[in-house]
């Protein structure tokens, strides 16, 4: 089982609906969860971060944690074309030499469609 | 904002060269990691370090090696490049603390013939 998982891709949404992303992971003991946006030939850029149980929005974007189901999602509300990239989940840990490392899932790539 | 700059965009090397890539922060992070990125197998961790001259492996470190002089520095370095080490290489840094998300370099596309 990999330590990050990712819903398998492609995502497709017509512009304007919701596109909703999901990640598990698999240490219980990760506290910090990353959503970064990478467009094709670029690097990954922060887009989301949260730390506690519940939801976080920031404009558009809502993440999502659950850490009992060690679950977190990213929703992304009026998709636009902008939009279209592949969202990359990340997960830290906490303790001695995993502290501050992130471990990566493979990415979605959520194409928005005018 | 944070800068992190990667020396090379693109790099073409031949097996059994000695490789260096380069990569400089300008916001005293005191962490900084050198990631791998290949379709269908995500982005990998090589190596990390979280002071100078300190460095821990990632999850692939075979085949390469890091050096980190300065704070503000960190090389990777390909001992003796082979073929499966063309990929897309990703420098990054964070203040200390496992709160901290990942500042990104924009990549070294590095092929090996």
């Amino acid at each position: 089982q990999k330590e990050v998982e990712q819903n398998s891709g492609p995502l497709s949404v017509p512009e304007g609906a919701i596109a909703s992303l999901n990640c598990t992971y698999s240490d219980r003991g990760s506290q910090s969860f990353f959503w970064y946006r990478q467009y094709s030939g670029k690097s990954p850029e922060l887009i989301m971060f949260i730390y506690s149980n519940g939801d976080k929005e920031d404009g558009r974007f809502t993440a999502q944690l659950n850490k009992a189901s060690q679950y977190v999602s990213l929703l992304i509300r009026d998709s636009q074309p902008s939009d279209s990239a592949t969202y990359l989940c990340a997960v830290n840990g906490v303790y001695n030499t995993n502290a501050g490392k992130s471990t990566f899932g493979d990415g979605t790539t959520l194409t928005v469609k005018p | 904002d944070v800068k992190v700059t990667q020396s090379s965009r693109y790099l073409v090397k031949r097996t059994g060269e000695k490789v260096f890539l380069e990569c400089v922060q300008d916001m005293d992070h005191e962490n900084m990691f050198w990631y791998r990125q290949d379709p269908g197998l995500g982005l990998r961790l090589i190596y990390f370090s979280y002071d100078v001259k300190m460095k821990e492996k990632g999850d692939i470190p075979e085949g390469y090696s890091v050096s980190r002089e300065k704070k503000e520095r960190f090389s990777l370095i390909l001992e003796s490049a082979s073929t499966n080490q063309t990929s897309m290489y990703l420098c990054a840094s964070t203040v200390e603390g496992f709160n901290s998300p990942l500042h990104f370099g924009n990549g070294t596309r590095l092929t090996v013939t």
